[in-house]
């Protein structure tokens, strides 16, 4: 059974970098069926994608959020992290790793079960 | 960039049909799959590839999508699919998300 699983700090300042990192177990984040990517959920609003990656190494972000995220890829411990710089209020949120699966065309069928993270002083 | 648009809320009665639908220029001619989200947890994927249920979603559930529309309908609403309900698009290896509609069943 695959599972996803994110961890970072809960709390991080504003201005300075959120990072986190989703394990993967029960399946390789090295297989062509799938992307694997990033979404974000702030407070009683709705879900935000902030990007994927596929496993020939190519990445893609959402446009509103590309000048200030990175995602990079661990395969030897097949996990994938997410950097966001220069953090607001705004980045407050439930940030959820998932796998988006080719014979779904792309729906997003594993989620983690989230991580909070709050941007405050 | 391409935007999907869902209204905020919709409410049905119990047994009722609901029908939810999700916007986007030429969305007919991409694929779109729809999310259930109950509070405090994770969405789950109920519609992929416009009308194709993953196993273990109820018959109820069914979508379809043409033209400009995609819409996600539950026929027989129970109680427990009162939820938060997002349709998503794969676009040139992106994804983009409608904004979610609240189904209240009341």
């Amino acid at each position: 059974q695959l599972q996803l699983q994110e961890s970072g700090p809960g709390l991080v300042k504003p201005s300075e970098t959120l990072s986190l990192t989703c394990t993967v177990s029960g399946g390789s984040i090295s297989s062509s069926s799938y992307y694997w990517g990033w979404i974000r959920q702030p407070p009683g609003k709705g879900l935000e994608w902030i990007g994927n990656f596929y496993y020939s190494g190519r990445t893609y972000y959402n446009p509103s959020l590309k000048s200030r995220v990175s995602i990079s890829v661990d395969t030897s411990k097949n996990q994938f992290s997410l950097k966001v710089s220069s953090v607001t209020a705004a980045d407050t949120g439930v940030y959820y790793c998932a796998r988006h699966h080719s014979g779904y065309e792309y729906a997003a069928d594993y989620w983690g079960q989230g991580t909070l993270v709050t941007v405050s002083s | 960039s391409y935007e999907l648009t869902q209204p905020p809320s919709v409410s049905v009665s119990p047994g009722q049909t609901a029908s939810i639908t999700c916007s986007g220029d030429k969305l007919g001619e991409k694929y779109t799959c729809w999310y259930q989200q109950k509070p405090g947890q994770s969405p789950v994927v109920v519609i992929h590839q416009d009308t194709k249920r993953p196993s273990g979603i109820p018959e109820r559930f069914s979508g379809s999508n043409s033209g400009n529309i995609a819409t996600l309908t539950i026929s027989g609403t129970q109680a427990m699919d009162e939820a938060d309900y997002y349709c998503q698009a794969w676009d040139s290896s992106t994804v983009v998300f409608g904004g979610g509609t609240k189904l209240t069943v009341l």
